[in-house]
């Protein structure tokens, strides 16, 4: 069974804080995204990372792929109020299938 | 529309009952992913289509889930005598093509409550 992880489950921090959130597995992936999810709407895309010890970076959120390809990470400088959201991994499994597994998610709320 | 379009967007029946839900994806994508969102919980993979064939349909739970796509348009999810477990939001996804690495844009999903 494949599985990815996040921690933490639920995090509340102040505007300004940084804040890093987890993604593991076990399984190798081909690729991983990440998504944030609102109340009542489905998840948007933020970033997909492909190689290995890949970073890429999207305003104040930075993203990283392990270099095994199992696990991920997504740090967030400087947290907003509009940050707050459900944040999912979704790793792209390998061996003839298209599909994908997602994380537990990682519920945010950042205070004014 | 310009985005991908679920319906409904609730739906309360009773257990027991057959329900049909419909995805109507992004016009020229070809891939379709169909997925279950319990409660405060992630996403579960439930099938994918390329075009209107679906190669994967480990995720389905049991029998009383089926799915069909017609050519590279609308899909239906049918889940057939309903139980209480199946409760959740349904979420749809398409991508411009199959294959990995391709970015997914979601619906907004279907509610589901079984009384």
């Amino acid at each position: 069974t494949q599985l990815l992880e996040q921690s933490p489950q639920f995090l509340s921090i102040q505007e300004g804080e940084n804040l890093t959130v987890y993604c593991n597995s076990s399984s190798v992936f081909s690729s991983l995204q990440w998504y944030r999810q609102e109340p009542g709407e489905g998840p948007v895309l933020l970033v997909t990372v492909v190689t290995g010890g890949e970073v890429k970076k999207l305003k104040r959120l930075t993203f990283q792929f392990g270099d095994a390809r199992k696990d991920s990470s997504l740090h967030i400088t400087a947290a907003q109020t509009g940050d707050t959201g459900l944040y999912l991994c979704a790793g792209a499994l390998t061996g003839g299938t298209y599909k994908y597994i997602f994380g537990t998610g990682t519920r945010l709320k950042v205070l004014a | 529309g310009a985005g991908v379009s679920q319906s409904p967007s609730n739906k309360v029946t009773e257990k027991g009952k057959d329900v049909e839900l419909r995805c109507d994806p992004i016009s020229g994508h070809t891939a379709l992913y169909w997925y279950r969102q319990r409660l405060g919980q992630g996403l579960e993979f439930l099938i994918y289509f390329q075009g209107n064939s679906a190669p994967d349909k480990s995720g389905l739970p049991s029998d009383r889930f089926s799915a069909e796509r017609t050519g590279e348009s609308v899909s239906t999810l049918t889940i057939q005598r309903t139980q209480q477990e199946d409760s959740a939001v349904y979420l749809c996804a398409s991508s411009r093509q199959w294959g990995l690495n391709q970015p997914q844009h979601f619906g907004d999903g279907t509610r589901l409550s079984i009384l």
